[in-house]
């Protein structure tokens, strides 16, 4: 099983500043890795795909790198929608698809 | 737009069975999509179930696998969850979602609590 590791745990920011989420996979996934929002009381939502590529209504200041065992999810200008838990999911090996711990956005 | 929602019972008695099914609309669970069932305990992470083909092909979770069976009913476009010998660890908010690894519709979610 691919174990994924996200960093920080918690990350406390102002609206307006850039954030750097990291994800960490156990082994190569090539770039088949996703990121995902969550906000409290709902589904998360698919943000990133392919580790880069942004999926249907992602806004732009959203951005993704990486391939291998090292990613990165970046906001370019954090606004308050964007106060959420982020998680990273693997889809290279699989049974099971695996996600990270999440990274938890709040306000500073 | 597809959209997807689960229903079943919110309450399951420790060493019982969770069923859950989720209902697709706006699309057909014939298409060339996966259909998944996720979960996520209280205030934890996402972890995978499980997911079924529209050809009724099956993948578990090692981890749950036997505890767990999927299946899909093509006449009323939906897909099912069961999961047996359930105990506290198994409350959690389940979710169904479509996609093959990445997965771009979700359900709402609906609360599972095990208890006596």
């Amino acid at each position: 099983e691919i174990v994924m590791a996200q960093s920080p745990a918690t990350l406390s920011v102002s609206p307006g500043e850039r954030v750097t989420l990291s994800c960490r996979a156990s082994q190569s996934v090539s770039s088949n890795l996703a990121w995902y929002q969550q906000k409290p009381g709902q589904a998360p939502r698919l943000l990133m795909f392919g580790a880069s590529a942004r999926a249907t209504g992602t806004p732009a200041r959203f951005s993704g790198s990486g391939s291998g065992t090292e990613f990165t999810l970046t906001i370019s200008s954090l606004q308050s929608e964007d106060f959420a838990v982020y998680y990273c999911q693997q889809y290279h090996n699989w049974p099971p698809f695996t996600f990270g711990g999440g990274t938890k956005v709040e306000i500073k | 737009q597809v959209q997807l929602q689960e229903s079943g019972p919110g309450l399951v008695k420790p060493s019982g069975t969770l069923s859950l099914t989720c209902v697709v609309s706006g699309g057909s669970i014939r298409s060339n999509d996966w259909w998944n069932w996720v979960r996520q305990p209280p205030g934890k992470g996402l972890e995978w179930i499980g997911e079924i083909s529209h050809s009724g092909s099956t993948n578990y979770n090692p981890s749950l696998r036997s505890r767990v069976t999927i299946s899909i009913d093509k006449s009323k476009n939906h897909f099912s969850l069961k999961m047996s010998s359930l105990t506290t660890a198994d409350t959690a908010v389940y979710y169904c979602a479509r996609g093959r690894g990445k997965y771009d519709e979700w359900g709402q979610g609906t609360l599972v609590t095990v208890s006596s």
